[in-house]
């Protein structure tokens, strides 16, 4: 079975400060993982994805997500956080040789402090 | 930019009625979901859909709910009775054929559902 696990329900970040939002999962075969953006009272934005390459990823608005395979881990990261930033990020995971739902973590909602 | 769109953004029915939330997926993906999030909190898969039938349901999926693609554009789901724990907001989601199982789901702004 995949599963998502998302450790922090909050992180807060100072902005211009690095941040790092954290997501490890599980599933049988090689992973596709991906994480998403939800602003408040809207829908799943895609952010980016880990399909197989350079562990280091790079998404929209400045994110990027390392691939540790070893750790089972996926978290996302930007060097200096925005107030705009503020959000809820999910994590989500599809296992390769399926073709079909990806499963989400719970979601960590990220606050950054001017 | 194409966009999945859905209706109505928010519905009010009354416990034991039946509800249809209606999509739009973008024209040319052929794989779609439905998700649901209740309180802003995790996002459940429902089911997903392709070639015209269902390819996998979760176990929220019972039979109160069904899926329809009645014609080239529109993607469904139907709650027969709804309870009052269907309150949720409802993601509809499509993916491009063209990616194979590497693409990633695109959503839309969502449904939300108020059982009273």
């Amino acid at each position: 079975a995949q599963s998502v696990a998302q450790p922090e329900d909050q992180v807060n970040v100072a902005e211009g400060n690095p941040l790092t939002v954290k997501c490890t999962y599980s599933v049988s075969g090689n992973p596709y993982l991906f994480w998403y953006v939800q602003y408040p009272n809207r829908g799943l934005q895609f952010l980016l994805k880990y399909i197989t390459g350079d562990n280091l990823v790079k998404g929209s608005y400045g994110f990027e997500a390392e691939f540790n395979k070893s750790q089972t881990s996926f978290h996302l990261k930007k060097p200096s956080a925005l107030v705009s930033d503020s959000a809820l990020y999910f994590c989500a995971v599809r296992a390769s040789n399926r073709d079909d739902k990806i499963i989400f973590g719970k979601g960590t909602r990220l606050h950054i402090l001017p | 930019e194409p966009e999945v769109t859905q209706t109505p953004s928010h519905q009010v029915t009354q416990m034991g009625q039946e509800v249809i939330l209606r999509c739009v997926p973008i024209s040319n993906h052929l794989y779609f979901y439905w998700y649901r999030q209740i309180l802003g909190q995790k996002v459940e898969f429902l089911v997903s859909f392709y070639n015209n039938e269902i390819s996998e349901k979760s176990e929220i999926f019972d039979d109160q709910f069904s899926v329809e693609r009645p014609d080239g554009s529109n993607f469904t789901l139907k709650i027969r009775s709804t309870k009052l724990e269907d309150s949720a907001m409802y993601f509809c989601a499509s993916r491009d054929r063209r990616n194979s199982n590497t693409g990633e789901l695109f959503f839309g702004e969502g449904s939300r559902l108020t059982v009273l």
